[in-house]
């Protein structure tokens, strides 16, 4: 266990339609990243945040959104969903930034 | 752009037999190169970071080591417990965050 939470574990929707996962960092970390796993992709870093602050963006789509909030958990807004956003959605939590990165057990997103 | 490539794409070894994995890594200013496992359809697990050419660093039956192009993880007498997905990344000192650039993982499976 590495101390990252996510929920939900599962979730299946419509296309077009939005949903919000949610993370909660390891306790004292300061850093949240974002990243999508598909079979074809690997893993690929969206997004991370540093106390509150977006500190910044790889290859996130105009449709996902982001925010870390003062008690430092964050959720990854998803809108306008299509077919090819189904993947494992991980957050990961680091003490600054630059130590190892610790994921949680990701959200399972299948869109139909 | 940063780029990491893993070798073999699987590789399988009956329990005791010795062997090691790829990373090779292109970079402008290494940070850190980091070895996590992955399990099926659960989040990765840190294992290990390397900073500089010459670094080792051993846990269990896993040895990591760190070139100025590539990176290798010898595992010694694999059991079947070992069996899972490693991924190798990258933090990129020349860049302005801290995230990971993964490459795309070897699958190990230890036959008993």
């Amino acid at each position: 266990d590495s101390g990252v939470t996510q929920t939900p574990k599962h979730l299946i929707t419509a296309t077009g339609q939005r949903v919000t996962l949610r993370c909660s960092p390891r306790s004292g970390d300061l850093s949240v990243y974002w990243y999508q796993q598909s079979l074809d992709q690997g893993l690929q870093f969206l997004i991370q945040y540093y106390n509150g602050e977006e500190r910044a963006k790889g290859n996130i789509l105009e449709r996902f959104s982001a925010q870390q909030f003062p008690d430092l958990h964050s959720e990854l807004n998803l809108s306008s969903l299509e077919l090819g956003d189904s993947a494992l959605y991980f957050c990961a939590s680091s003490v600054s930034g630059a130590d190892e990165q610790y994921f949680g057990p990701g959200t399972r997103l299948t869109v139909t | 752009e940063d780029q990491v490539t893993q070798s073999p794409e699987a590789l399988r070894l009956q329990e005791g037999e010795s062997s090691s994995l790829n990373c090779s890594y292109t970079v402008s200013g290494l940070r850190g190169l980091f070895w996590y496992r992955q399990d099926p359809g659960k989040g990765p697990e840190f294992l290990f970071t390397l900073y500089s050419a010459g670094e080792e660093k051993e846990k269990e039956r896993l040895k990591a080591t760190l070139t100025k192009k590539e990176s290798f993880l010898h595992i010694t007498a694999p059991k079947p417990e070992d069996s899972a997905t490693y991924l190798c990344a990258v933090q990129d000192s020349g860049a302005g965050s801290y995230q990971l650039t993964f490459g795309k993982g070897t699958k190990l499976s230890v036959i008993p």
